[in-house]
């Protein structure tokens, strides 16, 4: 399975929205609304953002969203703070029963 | 609430088997897939399989001729062995709960270190 496709980086001021996009096929991210979205802070375990393509759990700002089109799915962070300077990770299960990550998109804050 | 603590040798010698402990505490083993994802120093996640403690396991493919995922339900255990292990073998292990009804990881060990040299 090959893993998911991220931009490398993204960057955004504080205050504005940016966009990550996360790109499979019909196997994985087109094929189920099971599309994850995970944010890991320097030496820190990943911490799960969204869920369901769009669920956001208990806890979770609601300056996070999740969206997907086709085989493409997106996380969007609006009114952007320094906190969410971190890597960001999406994760699709596939119709092998497996899940697949993303290569990680790093997000500055300028 | 649940929790989980990876244990093991921090050192392993090419070739040999990698194995580490996960200790599931504040709940029951049979609310989660029991996962385990690695990540290589400045790279990214690299699931590497789960299991139900009642069902079979699935492995990445890329994984699968080297791995094994088990569950101790006795001990609220669950465990990774890695075979003939090589430098790429080196990374930061997570043991991580999959949580069925939201399909995705929302419990996450610490994660443990584990390189990979003669």
């Amino acid at each position: 399975q090959s893993a998911l496709t991220q931009p490398a980086s993204v960057s955004g001021s504080p205050g504005q929205s940016i966009t990550i996009s996360c790109t499979g096929t019909s196997s994985d991210v087109g094929g189920y609304n099971y599309v994850s979205w995970y944010q890991q802070h320097p030496g820190k375990a990943p911490k799960l953002m969204i869920y369901d393509v769009s669920n956001r759990p208990s806890g979770v700002s609601n300056r996070f969203s999740g969206s997907k089109s086709g085989n493409t799915a997106s996380l969007t962070i609006s009114g952007l703070q320094a906190e969410d300077e971190a890597d960001y990770y999406c994760c699709s299960y596939t119709s092998s029963t497996t899940v697949v990550f993303g290569g990680g998109t790093k997000l500055t804050v300028l | 609430q649940v929790q989980l603590q990876e244990s093991g040798p921090g050192l392993v010698k090419p070739s040999e088997t990698l194995s580490l402990t996960c200790t599931v505490s504040g709940g029951s083993i049979s609310s989660y897939y029991w996962s385990w994802i690695r990540q290589p120093p400045g790279k990214g996640l690299e699931w590497m399989g789960y299991m139900y403690y009642s069902g079979s396991p699935d492995y990445n493919p890329s994984l699968k001729s080297r791995i094994t995922i088990s569950v101790d339900t006795s001990k609220n255990q669950f465990s990774l062995k890695v075979n003939s292990v090589t430098a790429a073998d080196t990374a930061v292990y997570y043991c991580v709960g999959w949580n069925y009804a939201l399909r995705a990881f929302d419990i996450w060990g610490q994660g443990t270190m584990v390189t990979v040299s003669s």
